[in-house]
């Protein structure tokens, strides 16, 4: 089976300040893991993803997420956090070993980037 | 969010009407979804269409009842519904390659209200 957590509901951070939204999941096979993100009465757009190769993933709008195989993470980070940042972002994985297109999402953790 | 169009944005129905939630994809995938967002739930997915079979399936209730007349076309039909399938519904494509590594790419959602 495949799933995912994200233990915070919502992370706080300064604009300029670096970002850090958790992600760990598990699965039986490989993963192959997304970051997606959704601003206010729209959908999910995507940022990025870890498919195999180099654990440095880098996305869209400046975010980067690494890969840690040993700790079973996906972090998404940003090195100087923006106001429009702010917005509710998911962690999202799909395990090689079942078959199955569909993803498995986390429970979401919401960005607020102070001014 | 071009690429993935949904129609209507809003929908407020009576537990006794039928309607219908459309969905059309502009980015030439051969695979589409349909996924429920409830508050404070993470996304559930109901169905999965490749190639217009439907080729997945998540224990929705037959209230809900999809149809993918096309690649490019996804509907999710709709009739006795209850207030507690009142949310978010999110369409999304993929180009399915039989690997999982596919990116699926969200529509903005039809907000739905059951009363």
């Amino acid at each position: 089976a495949q799933s995912v957590a994200q233990p915070e509901d919502q992370v706080n951070v300064a604009e300029g300040n670096p970002l850090t939204v958790k992600c760990t999941y598990s699965v039986s096979g490989n993963p192959y893991l997304f970051w997606y993100v959704q601003y206010p009465n729209r959908g999910l757009q995507f940022l990025l993803k870890y498919i195999t190769g180099d654990n440095l993933v880098k996305g869209s709008y400046g975010f980067e997420a690494e890969f840690n195989k040993s700790q079973t993470s996906f972090h998404l980070k940003k090195p100087s956090a923006l106001v429009s940042d702010s917005a509710l972002y998911f962690c999202a994985v799909r395990d090689s070993d079942t078959g199955r297109r569909a993803l498995t999402f986390g429970s979401g953790t919401r960005l607020q980037v102070q001014p | 969010e071009t690429g993935v169009t949904q129609t209507p944005r809003h929908l407020v129905m009576g537990m006794t009407n039928k309607k219908s939630l459309k969905c059309e994809q502009h980015l030439g995938h051969n695979a589409m979804y349909w996924y429920k967002q409830s508050a404070k739930k993470p996304l559930e997915l109901m169905f999965v269409y490749s190639l217009e079979e439907r080729v997945e399936n998540n224990s929705v209730p037959s209230r809900f009842s999809p149809e993918c007349p096309n690649s490019s076309h996804l509907f999710l039909h709709l009739h006795t519904l209850q207030p507690e399938d009142s949310a978010l519904y999110l369409c999304a494509s993929s180009q399915d390659r039989g690997g999982s590594t596919d990116t699926q790419y969200f529509g903005p959602g039809t907000r739905l209200t059951v009363l």
